[in-house]
């Protein structure tokens, strides 16, 4: 059975700064993982998709990285904004396409 | 343009009693799917959708039942509400057929708060 875990499950950081997300997974058999953005009362918002065949991926200041053999993958944020702060949620997806969502880190992002 | 909208957004009821949550999605995508995000935040997939036919049934209370009329269109109906059904519900969507790595998109949620 996959298990996703995110840790720390809370982290502030003051504006600026570089930080990096942790996710790790104990089944190195997926398809993809997939990181989300959830802001407060509201759905997710994907942010990118890594494919399983892919170690990287980028979008603005992110960053992705995936290590499918130690199961593990980290999301990276450059310069990071107040408007940054939201729960981050990795996911992962296997064969019978089911997603399996790790617990979420909060990111605060102090002005 | 919303790609997938879910509704109602709120949802206040008492226990034992019966309610839908509909779920729309415009992105044609042949996959939708429901998730429960419980008081501790953790998403957990409840069913699964493809071309209208059931692929994932989790363990879930028979008294939860998908209804897909067609492949934009997954909605979810439960009987006698419990207390412990609260939860926030989101619909999702992706493509499948033909690609396994399709993003998903959510819906916004519907919060459900059974009294």
């Amino acid at each position: 059975k996959q298990e996703v875990t995110q840790i720390p499950a809370a982290l502030s950081v003051p504006e600026g700064e570089n930080l990096v997300l942790n996710c790790s997974f104990t089944d190195s058999a997926i398809y993809n993982l997939q990181w989300f953005r959830q802001d407060p009362g509201k759905g997710l918002t994907s942010l990118l998709l890594i494919q399983s065949s892919q170690r990287e991926q980028t979008s603005g200041r992110l960053n992705a990285s995936l290590d499918k053999s130690s199961g593990r993958s980290t999301l990276y944020i450059a310069a990071s904004q107040p408007g940054d702060s939201a729960t981050y949620l990795c996911a992962v997806r296997r064969g019978n396409e089911k997603l399996t969502f790790g617990t979420g880190t909060r990111l605060t992002i102090i002005p | 343009d919303t790609a997938v909208s879910q509704t109602p957004k709120y949802l206040v009821t008492q226990m034992g009693n019966d309610k839908s949550i509909k779920c729309e999605q415009n992105l044609g995508h042949d996959t939708m799917y429901w998730y429960k995000q419980d008081s501790k935040k953790f998403l957990k997939i409840m069913f699964s959708y493809n071309n209208k036919e059931l692929i994932i049934n989790e363990t879930v209370p028979n008294r939860f039942s998908p209804k897909s009329p067609d492949k934009a269109h997954l909605n979810l109906h439960i009987n006698s509400l419990e207390l412990g059904d609260s939860a926030v519900y989101f619909c999702a969507s992706s493509q499948v057929t033909g690609s396994t790595n399709s993003p998903l998109h959510f819906g916004n949620g519907t919060r459900l708060t059974v009294t």
